[in-house]
């Protein structure tokens, strides 16, 4: 059974500072990795998809990386701004019709 | 671009009532899941569509069910409701191309609320 652990769970920084987020999965027979954004009470907004393929995607001040070997996937933000708020998710495809496993999520507070 | 609908966006109920989740996929898509976010928690897969065929099951209760129409849409019934059914119920579907990697566009979310 694959199983998604994001750490740190909650992360505050100072407006302005690179942070990264870090995401790990059991199973590293994926199809592929996302990461999503959720504020509260809404519904989740897709940030970034990489492929089993891939090792990297980049969307403006976003940039995530996949070790699909060491099952680990990581989501860098530069220049953080309090409007990146919110809890970010990471979720995993698996399994002959790929349902999504998700991450437990970090919570990110960027102070102004 | 057209996304995932869901409707309602949201509904409350009360205990040992039924509810019926709605959902209509990107236009061509084929697959359609389900997921139920409880407050404080990742989303849980609950079930899927492929063709209008089950293809995947996850922690779905007996009191649900769910079926794929024949314009793709799809419907979670929800029966003899409990407190802890509150949650956010998504929906999202994909295209599953040759090859077999496909990518999850999810819906809004329904927010269902039982008193």
């Amino acid at each position: 059974k694959q199983e998604v652990t994001q750490i740190p769970a909650a992360l505050s920084v100072p407006e302005g500072e690179n942070l990264v987020l870090n995401c790990s999965f059991t199973d590293s027979a994926i199809y592929n990795l996302q990461w999503f954004r959720q504020d509260p009470g809404k519904g989740l907004t897709s940030l970034l998809l990489i492929q089993s393929s891939q090792r990297e995607q980049t969307s403006g001040r976003l940039n995530a990386s996949l070790d699909k070997s060491s099952g680990r996937s990581t989501l860098y933000i530069a220049a953080s701004q309090p409007g990146d708020s919110a809890t970010y998710l990471c979720a995993v495809s698996t399994g002959g019709y790929q349902k999504v496993t998700f991450g437990t999520g970090t919570k990110l507070q960027v102070i102004p | 671009a057209a996304g995932v609908i869901q409707s309602p966006r949201h509904l409350i109920k009360e205990k040992r009532e039924t509810a019926t989740l709605k959902c209509y996929p990107i236009p061509r898509h084929d697959t359609v899941y389900w997921y139920q976010q409880g407050p404080g928690q990742d989303p849980q897969f609950l079930i899927s569509f492929y063709e209008k065929m089950q293809s995947d099951k996850g922690s779905i209760p007996d009191r649900f069910s769910a079926q794929q129409f024949s314009d793709y849409h799809s419907e979670l019934n929800m029966s003899s409701l409990e407190l802890g059914d509150s949650a956010l119920y998504f929906c999202a579907s994909s295209l599953v191309e040759a090859g077999g990697t496909d990518t999850q566009y999810f819906g809004p979310g329904t927010r269902l609320t039982v008193l």
